[in-house]
């Protein structure tokens, strides 16, 4: 597809499980992040990639969240222990690279929920 | 610490008429901005930006304008359409990392 891809669109799972969210993101973007927006909250930045490398994880809330990117392409954002405060919106962008002039490009999200 | 604010959680405006969304910055390091339109269960969708560098720039329907001395932007859409209803987003980025305002619902009525 043209957009950038998020799977899976939905995920419910009991406190505790462990969940991986993916992200694929427009073929030849360098650039690619995380972001959350929890209920009656804003969108919150979690990390951002540039190729395979995270320079910043400065958003990721705890060490229960870890993400990696391979091949420069497919990014895998992964929640170990679930807790309830997890529930969210989790977002995925890309943009062909950082700076002035290159806009970020959103996928529809997966709408994780924690029970 | 909320460093782009969108202080008008709502907006109603007749068809053919002018919006106007107003966004305040407080970060003098942000140098490009952008506004995002968003349907519900959808991600947001890049609508236009500017760098800091501008003051205007137009896209069709859609006019960004900054103030930098005041932290000021704003989006009209001119005229406004119904298709145009939906939560609008200002956003301010100082490299990579996109700081988001808390938007702004839009309704055009008929």
């Amino acid at each position: 597809g043209a957009g950038v891809s998020q799977s899976p669109s939905n995920k419910v799972t009991e406190k505790g499980k462990d969940v991986e969210l993916r992200c694929d993101p427009i073929s030849g973007h360098t650039a690619l992040y995380w972001y959350r927006q929890s209920l009656g909250q804003g969108l919150e930045f979690l990390i951002y990639f540039q190729g395979n490398s995270a320079p910043d994880k400065s958003g990721l809330p705890s060490d229960r969240f870890s993400a990696e990117r391979t091949g420069g392409s497919v990014s895998t954002l992964t929640i170990q222990r679930t807790q309830q405060e997890d529930s969210a919106v989790y977002l995925c962008a890309s943009s062909y690279n950082t700076g002035v002039n290159q806009p970020q490009h959103f996928g529809d999200g997966t709408r994780l929920s924690i029970l | 610490d909320q460093q782009v604010k969108q202080n008008s959680p709502s907006l109603s405006v007749q068809e053919g008429r002018i919006s106007i969304l107003n966004c305040d910055y407080t970060n003098s390091m942000f140098d490009y901005f952008l506004w995002y339109k968003k349907y519900p269960a959808e991600g947001p969708t890049f609508l236009i930006s500017i760098s800091s560098i501008k003051d205007k720039n137009e896209d069709g329907r859609f006019t960004v304008f900054l103030n930098k001395s005041a932290k000021h932007l704003s989006l009209h859409i001119v005229p406004s359409q119904p298709g145009d209803s939906a939560v609008y987003f200002c956003a301010a980025s100082d490299e990579y990392k996109l700081s988001f305002g808390a938007g702004t619902t839009v309704t055009v009525r008929a």
